[in-house]
């Protein structure tokens, strides 16, 4: 199995402070994502990584940032987290086209 | 935007029964990849089964096949011998290697199946 842990796994924020939550996998593969789960949305891309400091936007980027600066962390950050973005977050590794996504455990975040 | 949809929201089937779910996508690709996932209450993402759209033949494992129509853009889910560990969320997803460099997922809204006793 490839390692994939991400942490925290649960966390209460309150509304405008600024959260980061990590990924880290422990296998060097390339493809990395962040998504997040919402009832009637499915899974929905925020944003993945094809290398060391190589990310680009998925379709809901806004109010979130992140970064790779070693190939097993990645990092997405809630500059100022909003009530909107309540949600749980799933963090994704690509180990090869065949196999397709693998998941960590999400993070469930809830902003009051 | 690649589109993926699930049209049944929720589903229910009798232990040891027959189930299939539906998902439907859009794209104007030949060459894509094709998955089921199983969300379990535990919420891990759990792969079921894949399909690539270049093989004719329908992927089975164990219990699980599908029911690929690459003209008709659906691809079902048919689950053989329900059993109560089948309790769970599925999500069809969708991938197109050419699109993007990030092999991006496109996944539908899920359908949530109940495995009655």
């Amino acid at each position: 199995d490839a390692g994939i842990t991400q942490s925290p796994r649960h966390k209460v924020t309150e509304t405008g402070t600024p959260v980061t939550l990590r990924c880290h996998q422990t296998e060097n593969h390339r493809y990395m994502y962040w998504y997040r789960q919402d009832p009637g949305h499915g899974l929905r891309l925020i944003h993945y990584s094809y290398g060391v400091k190589d990310t680009d936007k998925g379709e809901v980027s806004d109010g979130y940032s992140v970064s790779r600066s070693k190939t097993e962390d990645f990092l997405l950050t809630l500059e100022s987290a909003t009530s909107s973005q309540t949600s749980v977050y799933f963090c994704a590794i690509s180990v090869t086209l065949e196999t397709g996504h693998t998941f960590g455990s999400g993070t469930r975040l809830t902003v009051v | 935007a690649q589109t993926v949809t699930q049209s049944q929201p929720e589903m229910s089937v009798q232990e040891a029964e027959t189930v299939t779910l539906s998902c439907t996508y859009d794209t104007s690709e030949n060459n894509y990849y094709l998955f089921w996932y199983k969300q379990p209450p535990s919420r891990q993402m759990i792969l079921v089964i894949r399909q690539e759209a270049y093989k004719q033949q329908n992927a089975t494992e164990n219990r699980f096949s599908v029911n690929f129509q690459k003209a008709a853009k659906s691809f079902s889910l048919k689950i053989s011998d329900s059993q109560l560990g089948d309790t769970a969320m599925y999500f069809c997803a969708f991938m197109n290697p050419l699109l993007n460099t990030g092999n991006q997922f496109y996944f539908g809204t899920g359908t949530s199946l109940t495995v009655i006793p």
